[in-house]
């Protein structure tokens, strides 16, 4: 079955970049879609067809996907991007995620 | 205003059966895929299956195949997510989710369903 592999977790100082990879084989071939997540709150989207942001959603996230990864940028991040962030694609008609990656922003 | 609205928490013992819902309003609910997505305590997100209203068409997570049964009510704008026999191991919180229109992505999300299962 495929995977996407995602880093446990990823520290930014606030008003820093930071980058969320997403890899699985061949990814750079699909749409890869990330959510974030809050504590007790349900995922919301913030990427779609790798580079597309939802409205609503800041321009400091920005999506990229080529090869076998995709990534998520945050630039000037903030304390309230603190979150669960999750990667998710098709393949063979199944939806795929990512195990999720906590972006602590210290 | 797109809303998928959930039910509410449950609480159940090991073989009871049990059914979830998640109704869609401010859009035209048979002509987008609903997803289900479960998320046990302090894990990550896992896709158990897609439905779409307007012809019942399922697609199941293999991980889920046989475990559990989307369903749907279109003429309430209502999709389900149910189990014939809950293990302690369903204890979790389930989500669903909307596909939009030739998309590869969840764009609304319901508030969640918390199952637990313990005797």
């Amino acid at each position: 079955s495929y995977e996407l592999t995602q880093p446990p977790s990823v520290s930014v100082s606030p008003g820093q970049s930071a980058s969320i990879t997403c890899s699985g084989s061949k990814l750079g071939d699909k749409y890869t879609s990330w959510y974030h997540q809050k504590p007790g709150q349900s995922p919301v989207l913030v990427i779609y067809q790798n580079s597309m942001r939802p409205s609503g959603i800041p321009e400091r996230f920005s999506g990229s996907n080529s090869g076998n990864t995709a990534t998520l940028t945050i630039t000037g991040t903030q304390t309230m991007d603190e979150a669960d962030y999750y990667c998710q694609a098709w393949d063979s008609s199944t939806v795929v995620f990512g195990g999720g990656t906590r972006l602590a922003v210290l | 205003e797109v809303q998928l609205v959930q039910s509410g928490a449950e609480v159940k013992k090991p073989g009871e059966s049990l059914k979830i819902s998640c109704k869609g309003s401010g859009y035209s609910f048979p002509n987008y895929w609903i997803g289900w997505v479960r998320q046990m305590p302090g894990e990550g997100l896992e896709w158990m299956g897609i439905i779409y209203p307007a012809d019942s068409d399922t697609k199941y997570s293999p991980s889920f195949q046989g475990q559990v049964t989307l369903s749907v009510d279109k003429s309430i704008s209502t999709a389900y997510l149910q189990w014939s026999s809950l293990r302690a191991s369903d204890t979790a919180m389930y989500y669903c989710a909307r596909i939009p229109v030739a998309a590869s992505h969840f764009d609304y999300w319901g508030q969640g369903t918390l199952v637990t299962v313990s005797s």
